[in-house]
């Protein structure tokens, strides 16, 4: 079974410190994706990658970015938290671009007080 | 409007019945349509695509209605186990952007 692991589970951070979110998958999926969701809201796309080194922008990227210097590897960076990022975190990934199987890790709970 | 509604529920259904999820979509040019199913403080987990002709998985039924631009989840014999969250989902093939609802609470009770 493909698996998508983030690095923590329940994060507490200051307002204006640089956040960073860590995901690894290990199954040489070229496709990983950074979501937040919030009650009444579902799931929402901030940044997703095709490829090592390469980044698109989500429906929400704004305070935050990514870095993929390898395939395994998705981090999400909150370049200066605020209070409007508490969220869960949710790190995927996937085979191709269409598909349905993504594969999601346990997400990341982060309260910035 | 959202693109993807669901109703929250929650469903409050007595172990054993049947209950039924309904999602609507808004983007007549979505493709690809699928269920997942999310446990409290969980991530969520593939339940099944929806298929134009219908699909169905052991006690759960999907059905996609294009014209009406809907799609509904079907779970006979309800079990304790099925608590959980669905969410309906829409792919978009101009982008290949999945699209999320918020999610139907499902509460099964003894």
């Amino acid at each position: 079974d493909v698996k998508v692991t983030q690095s923590s589970r329940y994060l507490v951070k200051r307002t204006g410190e640089k956040v960073f979110l860590e995901c690894v998958q290990d199954m040489d999926h070229e496709n990983m994706f950074w979501y937040r969701q919030d009650p009444g809201l579902g799931l929402r796309l901030i940044y997703f990658s095709y490829d090592v080194k390469m980044k698109e922008k989500g429906d929400i990227p704004e305070g935050y970015s990514v870095s993929r210097e390898k395939k395994e590897r998705f981090s999400l960076i909150l370049e200066s938290a605020s209070t409007n990022q508490t969220s869960m975190y949710l790190c995927a990934s996937s085979y191709d671009r269409a598909t349905h199987g993504y594969t999601f890790g346990s997400g990341t709970r982060l309260t910035v007080v | 409007r959202k693109e993807v509604e669901q109703d929250p529920g929650p469903f409050n259904v007595p172990e054993g019945a049947t209950v039924a999820f309904n999602c609507t979509y808004s983007n007549s040019a979505s493709q690809s349509f699928f269920w997942y199913r999310q446990d409290c403080r969980k991530e969520p987990k593939l339940l099944m695509s929806v298929y134009s002709s219908g699909n169905e998985d052991g006690r759960f039924t999907a059905q996609l209605n294009r014209a009406s631009q809907y799609i509904s989840l079907l779970i006979r014999d309800s079990k304790l186990s099925d608590s959980a969250t669905y969410l309906c989902v829409v792919l978009m093939d101009s982008n290949y952007q999945l699209i999320w609802g918020a999610g139907t609470k499902l509460i099964i009770k003894p």
